[in-house]
């Protein structure tokens, strides 16, 4: 299995305080994903990032923002949680985007009451 | 945009008879396939894609999946069910900006002894 680790695993935290959930591999892969869990919608794609500094935004970026400063890590963060981001997130990794083997962490289970 | 459909929310088969998830697609241009297993608890991980070539593809641990371009389907097979097959299985088409996955909403496999 490649080298992906999310950190923290279980968090639960309250309406309005910031949060980072934080991913890091060590399979040198240039590319790296957030994607959230929610009963009934499957996974749905956060922000991404194709390099060093470079992220775009995926289908549910709205009140989420990332990072990433070494290839080896990408930070999400909520800067302001709302109760409807609770939710179950995995960060993701492949060295080639073509061949759409992504490489999952165990997830980061996120409560915001 | 594409998008995945997969329209049985729950698959229950006895174990050592065939299985079918089923999923449908839709993509401008030749779709790149994917499917995943998730087991409880745990991140998803690649079982086959197809890119083109042959209409049956052959995966991890007894999987197969048949791409039918007239049908627009992509549907996971198993000659043999085990109970160990039990899990979520999301299907997932490639497209957007660097090769980013759409996934389904998953499909819960439950095998009975």
């Amino acid at each position: 299995d490649a080298g992906i680790t999310q950190s923290p695993r279980h968090k639960v935290t309250e309406t309005g305080t910031p949060v980072t959930l934080r991913c890091h591999q060590t399979e040198n892969h240039r590319y790296m994903y957030w994607y959230r869990q929610d009963p009934g919608h499957g996974l749905r794609l956060i922000h991404y990032s194709y390099g060093v500094k470079d992220t775009d935004k995926g289908e549910v970026s709205d009140g989420y923002s990332v990072s990433r400063s070494k290839t080896e890590d990408f930070l999400l963060t909520l800067e302001s949680a709302t109760s409807s981001q609770t939710s179950v997130y995995f960060c993701a990794s492949t060295l080639k985007p073509s061949t759409g083997e992504l490489f999952f962490g165990e997830g980061s289970r996120l409560t915001v009451l | 945009a594409q998008s995945v459909a997969q329209p049985e929310d729950q698959v229950n088969v006895a174990e050592g008879n065939p299985l079918t998830v089923k999923c449908t697609y839709s993509v401008s241009g030749n779709p790149y396939l994917f499917w995943y297993v998730q087991y409880p608890n745990r991140g998803l991980q690649f079982l086959l894609k197809y890119i083109t070539g042959d209409n049956l593809v052959k995966g991890s641990y007894g999987f197969e999946a048949e791409f039918n371009k007239s049908q627009t389907s992509f549907h996971l097979k198993k000659p043999s069910a085990l109970v160990s097959d039990s899990a979520l299985y999301f299907c997932a088409v490639e497209g957007g900006g660097y090769s980013t996955l759409t996934f389904g909403k998953g499909t819960m496999l439950l095998v009975s002894p």
